[in-house]
């Protein structure tokens, strides 16, 4: 199936470092979201992205939704070891009657102490 | 809110018996789900959506008879492997949506482990 292109595929950083992360598209989405996922758990949403060009915050992390519609990214401030994980991007579009997600290839992000 | 919960968490079983999955909208009702596969180290690949009292739409590829999928009420859809092969091992994970957000959001359950010897 179709997947979403992110990068980059994985990052080791230091603790207090920033960490940014895109994921592109070669077509449109309506919505783009931000999950991480912990070993063995299912994703947990971070940030929802609804018009192009918005640029949203949820504490240390903040995200846009690019103004073409194909592109958006993640950032993190000040890295803790708690953000370790995987973070995926997701592109929502309506399909059939069904708003459905296309998941990105993921980021695994490792912070060290 | 929004909390989704399945179970079981893991599950192992025999070549060629089935497992069911549920997946349940604990505090919300869940309009539609979705049925995720996630092999190691991959991203999670759609399997189907299934809107409550209709039959599930399965993406490409997806085989219906194998993974059978069951919305019969608001808040709870199950997932049945049947004929289960080591090849089916995987971490399956279900979310849902509601009318409510329009749709926008879906929130994850923590995922099914299953393991076919």
């Amino acid at each position: 199936g179709q997947q979403l292109n992110q990068s980059p595929q994985s990052m080791f950083i230091q603790e207090g470092e920033d960490v940014s992360m895109n994921c592109t598209s070669s077509s449109i989405f309506n919505t783009w979201l931000w999950y991480k996922q912990d070993p063995g758990e299912g994703p947990v949403l971070l940030i929802a992205l609804y018009k192009a060009g918005e640029l949203t915050s949820n504490g240390r992390l903040t995200a846009q939704f690019g103004i073409t519609r194909k592109d958006s990214f993640l950032n993190i401030s000040a890295s803790i070891p708690s953000d370790v994980g995987i973070y995926f991007c997701a592109g929502q579009r309506r399909s059939s009657g069904t708003y459905k997600y296309i998941f990105g290839t993921g980021t695994r992000l490792k912070v060290l102490a | 809110g929004a909390v989704v919960s399945q179970h079981p968490s893991r599950v192992i079983c025999k070549s060629g018996t089935s497992v069911k999955i549920e997946c349940r909208s604990l505090d919300f009702q869940a309009t539609t789900m979705f049925w995720y596969r996630q092999f190691p180290k991959q991203s999670l690949m759609l399997m189907a959506t299934s809107n409550e009292g209709s039959k599930a739409t399965y993406e490409q590829g997806v085989e219906k008879d194998k993974f059978l999928i069951n919305h019969a009420s608001l808040t709870l859809s199950t997932l049945t492997v049947t004929s289960a092969h080591p090849e089916d091992s995987s971490f399956y994970i279900c979310s849902a949506s509601s009318v409510e957000w329009g749709y926008n959001e879906q929130f994850f359950g923590p995922g099914t482990r299953l393991t076919v010897l």
